[in-house]
């Protein structure tokens, strides 16, 4: 059963260009979440999405950020007109039988 | 809203054990979790603890919880240089589905 996978790994983008970041579930799970870490700080949640659903998207910032976990296929968070201070590691976590949550190695967006 | 929050930083031996601590504010926690990340990884889940639950232990790793005192530790016998890395107290009330993290204490490991 392959783990949580995310895509791309590196991501390196010019200031307003647009950022999409991918999370693949574990197999069978339906609930994702999307965290950001900036350096040297803990995750700070962003978004929590069932299949077709947004379940709580308190942590995202309403402009520029959108997220959709469609019927089929991974779950995008989108980030438009990207900025410096959006530069961090994007993580996803699917979510387990017993609500524990799995983690994928990240995508590190960097902004120039 | 919730916090948590942990020591920064944590040296010990090889050998020694290590007692990394660290307290939460969400009295409806339900699961509290410890997560290990090592430079340039993802985090990877190491135990986790049910409210409900004292103790936990899981070979080298014994996880205490002070539910009165909102207190969560995780202890690591025999110490190895391989478990340098930055170690993530979480917890997660299931009713609001998000985990929220404290910002890591850094193991470091010398032998």
């Amino acid at each position: 059963n392959a783990g949580v996978m995310q895509n791309p790994r590196h991501l390196v983008r010019r200031r307003g260009q647009e950022a999409r970041l991918r999370c693949s579930p574990m197999k069978g799970h339906s609930h994702v979440y999307w965290y950001r870490q900036l350096p040297e700080e803990g995750l700070k949640f962003m978004v929590y999405l069932q299949k077709e659903n947004i379940i709580d998207e308190s942590g995202m910032p309403k402009e520029r950020f959108s997220a959709e976990f469609p019927k089929e296929g991974p779950s995008i968070l989108r980030i438009q007109q990207v900025v410096r201070g959006d530069s961090a590691a994007y993580f996803c976590a699917s979510q387990g039988a017993h609500n524990e949550q799995f983690f994928g190695p990240g995508t590190r967006l960097t902004v120039l | 809203g919730e916090d948590v929050e942990q020591s920064l930083f944590l040296s010990v031996r090889e050998g020694d054990s290590s007692v990394i601590n660290c307290t939460y504010t969400d009295s409806s926690s339900t699961y509290l979790y410890w997560y290990k990340q090592e430079p340039g990884a993802g985090l990877q889940l190491l135990t986790y603890i049910f409210s409900n639950m004292d103790m936990k232990q899981d070979q080298r790793l014994t996880v205490l919880l002070n539910k009165k005192d909102k207190h969560l530790s995780l202890r690591i016998a025999d110490t190895q240089t391989g478990d340098s890395a930055i170690y993530f107290c979480a917890e997660r009330d299931t009713n609001a589905g998000k985990s929220t993290f404290g910002d890591g204490t850094t193991l470091t490991v010398k032998p």
